[in-house]
């Protein structure tokens, strides 16, 4: 079956814009959870979702949201862009909360100037 | 490929050879722990996961070591092949469902 698909894969957005990455879970998945990847913090959890409800949330500013929708697909928003939050965004999918083995996509690249 | 790791640690060694990747974690209350592989332009990939009740767990090619004393794991692969050559991330459970990921050792496997 295909895997977790995230859109764009690589952006490019200017300091104060705003950018809203898609994520694609495996069919099934119910669980969604959204990593931030800089090469000076390594990867951080920003929030996971289940059942279009937020469960846990890593500490970042409210400048960083998400949502899901009713077939698991998942959205993550972030506002006011600053120039450390040039990352490799990853979404990682999994049956249900609580379920460790976790399915991530490719990532996609975003670039602040 | 994508770069994911611009100062992470290396570990370079002979096609053939072991290779034994270290993680050091923080909380001494975790008690689940897996490492992920992550190649370049990919997202990481679950390799094989141990709970605290353990102190060996092995799968194919690869073992995981746990020592709750030092809060120390560590990833043995054998005979390590070109394919094995990523960077390589621990991550211990620190909630319900929110991990914590080590900084990663990058693995250079040498032909």
């Amino acid at each position: 079956k295909a895997g977790v698909t995230q859109t764009p894969r690589y952006l490019i957005k200017t300091r104060g814009q705003q950018v809203t990455l898609s994520c694609s879970p495996i069919s099934g998945h119910r669980s969604v959870s959204w990593y931030q990847q800089t090469p000076g913090q390594g990867l951080q959890f920003l929030f996971e979702y289940f059942s279009e409800t937020q469960r846990n949330k890593g500490n970042f500013p409210g400048r960083f949201s998400g949502r899901q929708f009713s077939n698991s697909r998942s959205e993550m928003n972030v506002s006011t862009l600053e120039l450390g939050d040039s990352a490799l965004y990853l979404c990682a999918s999994s049956f249900r909360t609580g379920d460790h083995e976790q399915y991530f996509g490719p990532g996609t690249r975003l670039t602040v100037t | 490929g994508e770069s994911v790791g611009l100062h992470l640690p290396t570990l370079s060694v002979q096609e053939g050879d072991n290779s034994i990747i270290n993680c050091a974690y923080s909380n001494s209350a975790s008690d689940y722990f897996i490492w992920y592989k992550q190649e370049s332009g990919k997202g990481p990939q679950f390799i094989i996961d141990i709970r605290s009740n353990m102190d060996k767990r092995q799968g194919q090619r690869v073992t995981v070591l746990l020592n709750k004393t030092v809060k120390h794991l560590s990833l043995q692969i054998a005979a390590t092949q070109p394919g094995d050559s990523a960077v390589y991330f621990c991550a211990e459970l620190e909630d319900f469902n929110k991990f914590y990921f080590g900084s990663g050792t990058k693995l250079n496997v040498k032909p």
